[in-house]
């Protein structure tokens, strides 16, 4: 089955500082990337995604890199703010099947 | 209002006992799906299900059960088979089409 690494586990940065978590995929099959951001008690949302047609999309201060070759995909957030800071996570998925396979977490802090 | 809701929000277990957490939907969504989480870790599937009447085990099905009999409802029992229950549950569903993966706002279950 599909496993999904996530790298920092924790990243502090400085507002307005750049942030990027990494992701490793095993399922060369898998085709579809969602970034979910998780605020403490509450449930995550979907706050980008990229399918694997495209190997990079943006939506306003967050981008999303994939590289299929290496089976590795990124989040990059720009310009960070306190409210950015969350816990964020990976994951993969076949379209076929549409199940999500996590990655671990980035805590992330966004310091004043 | 359209969405995915669960409940109870908190629910405390015996040890011993089975419990159900609910699991409602009205986005006219085809699959469903439950997550683990504990703390400081990713979410870990437990079950799925992609069409009523039919479910598949995730990576961590032991202890638990499920049941699809409605298109719109997708409970979870966790039941005395499970040492550790202690953990954050989500729900969640999506469409075959869109991919994204909408979650409830989950049932903390502890054991006293």
């Amino acid at each position: 089955g599909e496993n999904v690494e996530q790298h920092p586990s924790t990243l502090s940065v400085q507002e307005g500082d750049s942030a990027v978590i990494k992701c490793t995929y095993s399922d060369s099959a898998s085709n579809y990337f969602p970034w979910y951001k998780q605020e403490l008690g509450k449930r995550p949302q979907l706050i980008i995604d990229i399918r694997s047609n495209v190997g990079e999309k943006k939506d306003q201060r967050i981008a999303v890199t994939l590289n299929k070759t290496a089976k590795h995909f990124s989040l990059h957030i720009t310009e960070t703010q306190p409210e950015d800071s969350a816990v964020y996570f990976c994951a993969a998925s076949r379209a076929a099947g549409n199940k999500l396979t996590f990655g671990g977490g980035t805590r992330v802090l966004v310091k004043p | 209002d359209g969405g995915i809701t669960q409940s109870p929000k908190y629910l405390f277990r015996k040890e011993g006992q089975n419990v159900t957490l609910s699991c409602e939907q009205n986005l006219n969504h085809d699959a469903m799906y439950w997550y683990r989480q504990d703390p400081g870790q990713g979410l870990r599937l437990i079950y799925y299900s992609q069409i009523v009447n039919d479910f598949q085990k995730g990576d961590i099905a032991e202890g638990y059960s499920v049941s699809r009999e409605k298109k719109e409802s997708f409970p979870l029992t966790v039941t005395s088979a499970q040492k550790n229950p202690t953990a954050f549950y989500l729900c969640a569903s999506s469409t075959g089409r869109s991919l994204e993966a909408f979650f409830g706002q989950g049932t903390r279950l502890t054991v006293v």
